[in-house]
């Protein structure tokens, strides 16, 4: 069984730092990988896809990268900034394109 | 606009009074699931869909029914709600067959919050 643990579970951090979160999963036979943000009592928005065969992606001030060998993600959230403060989540795909595991999220505040 | 729309957004309501979330998805995708999330447990599944009149049990399906007679439209069935399903549910959709880039990238309804008493 697919299970998808996301470190830290909270985050403070000052504006205008760089930070970096985490999400592991047991299994490595995924097809693809997904980081969503989350905000208080809404909806989850999503911010990047990886498929299994790529190693990273980029958009805007966010960069998320894939090891399936080690079951390793990480966010990488450049300069950040009082509008990221949310909780973001790690969602992998696998058994057979139905399964979608998520992780209990990091959430994240940013101190103007 | 591509979306997932979910209906209502808010539901109050009493034990064992049979209710029905709506979900629809104007992407013509194939698979859509439903999710319950929950202080600290996170977001699980519930029931999911490959394609009309394909349907399978996710992690947590005890006391959840589902039909897919439309690709559009995956309803979310409580026969007799209990407290226990007090929750925020999500519906998502996504598609195999699309273009490589955003193959089985999932798109997520706004939610429907809901309050059994």
């Amino acid at each position: 069984k697919q299970e998808v643990t996301q470190i830290p579970a909270a985050l403070s951090v000052p504006e205008g730092e760089n930070l970096v979160l985490n999400c592991s999963f047991t299994d490595s036979a995924i097809y693809n990988l997904q980081w969503f943000r989350q905000d208080p009592g809404k909806g989850l928005t999503s911010l990047l896809l990886i498929q299994s065969s790529q190693r990273e992606q980029t958009s805007g001030r966010l960069n998320a990268s894939l090891d399936k060998s080690s079951g390793r993600s990480t966010l990488y959230i450049a300069a950040s900034q009082p509008g990221d403060s949310a909780t973001y989540l790690c969602a992998v795909l696998s058994g057979g394109y139905q399964k979608v595991t998520f992780g209990t999220g990091t959430k994240l505040q940013v101190i103007p | 606009e591509a979306q997932v729309t979910q209906n209502p957004r808010y539901l109050i309501t009493v034990t064992g009074k049979k209710l029905t979330v709506t979900c629809s998805q104007n992407m013509n995708h194939e698979y859509m699931s439903w999710y319950r999330q929950d202080p600290g447990l996170g977001l699980r599944q519930i029931y999911y869909s490959m394609n009309v009149e394909v349907t399978d049990k996710g992690d947590v399906p005890e006391g959840y029914k589902v039909s897919r007679k439309e690709k559009r439209n995956f309803p979310l069935i409580l026969e007799s709600p209990s407290p226990n399903q007090t929750s925020l549910y999500f519906c998502a959709s996504s598609s195999p067959t699309i273009d490589r880039g955003r193959l089985h990238e999932q798109y997520f309804g706004p939610g429907t919050r809901l309050t059994v008493t």
